[in-house]
């Protein structure tokens, strides 16, 4: 049973222009929610995070929406850059447990 | 900034040696976990640790053992590797400030 899901394995765009990608989880008891960014050869890093308590937050060219009533979020990269070119994970855990819940991952490809 | 060193960049081992996996962090994080990394499949814990000598299992434990002797190092254990335990295994500490998780480097195990 997949909790959190990533359903699109990849994803091209140009240099310049908006990426999104696109997270849905099933257990509403999640409260706090995180993206990773993964090059080859390298563990994942933290990007960005968002609390269950806000609908964005912003990080220079990285925006995360939460819609709670969809139970989905989105990372928005702009602009997209050669050097975001990685796998992107996004997870989800409930505050007070250490139990991270990650998405099988999208591979992004910014086209120069 | 956070460092978490894994031992071993790439293993291969044969079917049913014991095998370790070494792990260090150097932020006295209390927290600390193994995923294992598989395409298509996203990061699945296998067992994380809250504690000196202190552990639980996550989603995926069959197989394995771990070992907390000091709070710097988690050791991940494979009791008798078979060639399913084929995959790349990621070390990560748990940062309370920030509520995310900062990986190692991940070793790429193979299994023949």
């Amino acid at each position: 049973d997949q909790q959190v899901k990533q359903n699109s394995p990849s994803l091209s765009v140009q240099e310049g222009r908006i990426s999104i990608l696109n997270c849905d989880y099933t257990n509403s008891m999640f409260d706090y929610f995180l993206w990773y960014k993964k090059y080859p050869a390298e563990g994942p890093t933290f990007l960005i995070s968002i609390s269950s308590i806000k609908d964005k937050n912003e990080d220079g060219r990285f925006t995360v929406f939460l819609n709670k009533s969809a139970k989905h979020l989105s990372l928005h990269i702009v602009p997209s850059q050669p050097g975001d070119s990685a796998v992107y994970f996004c997870a989800a855990i409930i505050s007070g447990t250490y139990k991270y819940i990650f998405g099988t991952g999208t591979r992004l490809k910014v086209l120069a | 900034d956070v460092k978490v060193t894994q031992s071993s960049r790439y293993l291969v081992k044969r079917t049913g040696e014991k095998v370790f996996l070494e792990c260090v962090q150097d932020m006295d994080h209390e927290n600390m976990f193994w995923y294992r990394q598989d395409p298509g499949l996203g990061l699945r814990l296998i067992y994380f640790s809250y504690d000196v000598k202190m552990k639980e299992k996550g989603d995926i434990p069959e197989g394995y053992s771990v070992s907390r002797e000091k709070k710097e190092r988690f050791s991940l254990i494979l009791e008798s590797a078979s060639t399913n335990q084929t995959s790349m295994y990621l070390c990560a500490s748990f940062d309370r400030e920030r509520l995310a998780l900062h990986f190692g480097n991940g070793t790429r195990l193979t299994v023949t």
